[in-house]
């Protein structure tokens, strides 16, 4: 089987811009997760997505936002970028069976540079 | 609320040696599960074990193997014989739903050196 995609790789965008990142999940895994991971405040997560509804949430302003598509692959938008959002964001799906006992298996992750 | 301290911010090693990387964990849940993860200088989080709070079992994976001690919280990991290759990240994570869905909460992270 595939391996979670994410795309793009890099980005470099300027402050006040939005940025869309997108991931496929593993064929067959329904829910995706996504992460940002700061060399200060280290992996944080930001939400998750099961069957295209937002099934659980992390601590991060309005500006964080995603959606899943039918065909689980799922989308993160940042709008008004700040310099703080630089950040690697990662993607992880799962096979949900009861939610807290899935393994997330992890994209290569996108990394956002914002100027 | 749940957290995962990992008190070794960075270890270096020498090929060959066995190393220990600790995780504490804190959770008021009584059903929860324990992750390792690896992450090489690619960026990629690599799975390497998902424990669950019922288990005490200690696991072996050929040269790696973990310690889940319920009494002190700690679920730590042992590579035997290390290698160049096992230089990386290593993450201990928490699954715990305060809610209903997935919730990871990582530790910051060990930096594992093995120098030739």
């Amino acid at each position: 089987k595939a391996g979670v995609t994410q795309t793009p790789r890099y980005l470099i965008k300027t402050r006040g811009q939005q940025v869309t990142l997108s991931c496929s999940p593993i064929s067959g895994h329904r829910s995706v997760s996504w992460y940002q991971q700061t060399p200060g405040q280290g992996l944080q997560f930001l939400f998750e997505y099961f069957s295209e509804t937002q099934r659980n949430k992390g601590n991060f302003p309005g500006r964080f936002s995603g959606r899943q598509f039918s065909n689980s692959r799922s989308e993160m938008n940042v709008s008004t970028l700040e310099l703080g959002d630089s950040a690697l964001y990662l993607c992880a799906s799962s096979y949900p069976t009861s939610g807290r006992s899935d393994t997330q298996y992890f994209g290569p992750g996108t990394r956002l540079t914002v100027l | 609320a749940q957290k995962v301290t990992q008190a070794q911010t960075e270890i270096s090693v020498v090929e060959k040696e066995d190393v220990t990387l600790d995780c504490v964990y804190e959770t008021r849940d009584t059903t929860y599960y324990l992750f390792w993860y690896k992450q090489p200088p690619s960026g990629e989080l690599v799975f390497l074990i998902r424990r669950n709070s019922f288990d005490e079992q200690n696991e072996i994976s050929g040269r790696y193997s973990w310690n889940f001690q319920k009494s002190t919280s700690s679920f730590n990991f042992t590579i035997t014989a290390s290698q160049v290759v096992d230089s990386a990240v290593y993450f201990c994570a928490l699954s715990a739903d305060d809610n209903y869905g997935q919730n990871f909460v990582f530790g910051p992270g060990t930096r594992l050196s093995v120098l030739p």
